[in-house]
């Protein structure tokens, strides 16, 4: 099956600094990929959409200025979380649109823990 | 506003019992798509399956199979022989039918848990 892949698996930084985290698809061109973050024992929040050459389309509530995606190839997308907080400390994972199957391929996600 | 609910946080089941994990959903799209995922303590999601709400005919993977009760929204999953490998987090999502809406809402998610 198609694979996408996430980078960094861990990251650990100090507040006040920014991470990018990139998610790429290997054998696939995607048009479309979805950022989400997953707190502790819980299920998957969409942050938002990134569509490969426009501006990313975020959910209510997710800062823009906080949590930078970039889609500028179709096989990747990057999502910058700008002067990191303990708060954002969290699980994030990326998902990708196989164009021809319509199937959904996750990243293996990030763990981002801000000291 | 569309939901999906899961109203189990936990189960556990022995080892090679069958389990089913329940799922309902509420959606105004007049079609749309269904799926299971699968997310082990590696984190991962992996698609368990997926069931395209225009179909009547239950979604079969191997051990997995599910309910669709489209006038009730309700949307189970059955594992059959369940074995160790099984247990995760189990996610319900339901999401719209074209590529340009592909957003899926998520279920709380069900801790299964096989015992050996």
């Amino acid at each position: 099956g198609a694979v996408v892949s996430q980078h960094p698996s861990r990251v650990i930084c100090k507040s006040g600094t920014s991470v990018k985290i990139e998610c790429r698809s290997l054998d696939f061109q995607a048009t479309t990929m979805f950022w989400y973050r997953q707190f502790p024992k819980q299920s998957l929040m969409l942050m938002a959409t990134s569509n490969e050459g426009s501006k990313a389309t975020y959910e209510q509530g997710v800062e823009k200025d906080k949590f930078l995606i970039n889609h500028a190839s179709l096989t990747l997308s990057t999502l910058t979380v700008t002067s990191a907080h303990p708060e954002d400390s969290s699980f994030y994972i990326c998902s990708s649109i196989e164009a021809n199957t319509g199937e959904l391929f996750f990243g293996e996600g990030s763990r981002l823990t801000v000291l | 506003a569309q939901t999906v609910t899961q109203s189990q946080p936990e189960m556990s089941v022995q080892e090679a019992e069958t389990v089913t994990l329940s799922c309902t959903y509420d959606t105004s799209e007049n079609n749309y798509y269904l799926f299971w995922y699968k997310q082990p303590p590696s984190r991962q999601m992996i698609l368990v399956i997926r069931q395209e709400a225009y179909k009547q005919q239950n979604a079969t993977e191997n051990r997995f199979s599910v309910n669709f009760q489209k006038a009730a929204k309700s949307f189970s999953l059955k594992i059959s022989d369940s074995q160790l490998g099984d247990t995760a987090m189990y996610f319900c999502a339901a999401g719209g039918a074209s590529h340009s809406n592909y957003q899926l809402i998520w279920g709380a998610g069900t801790k299964l848990i096989i015992k050996p």
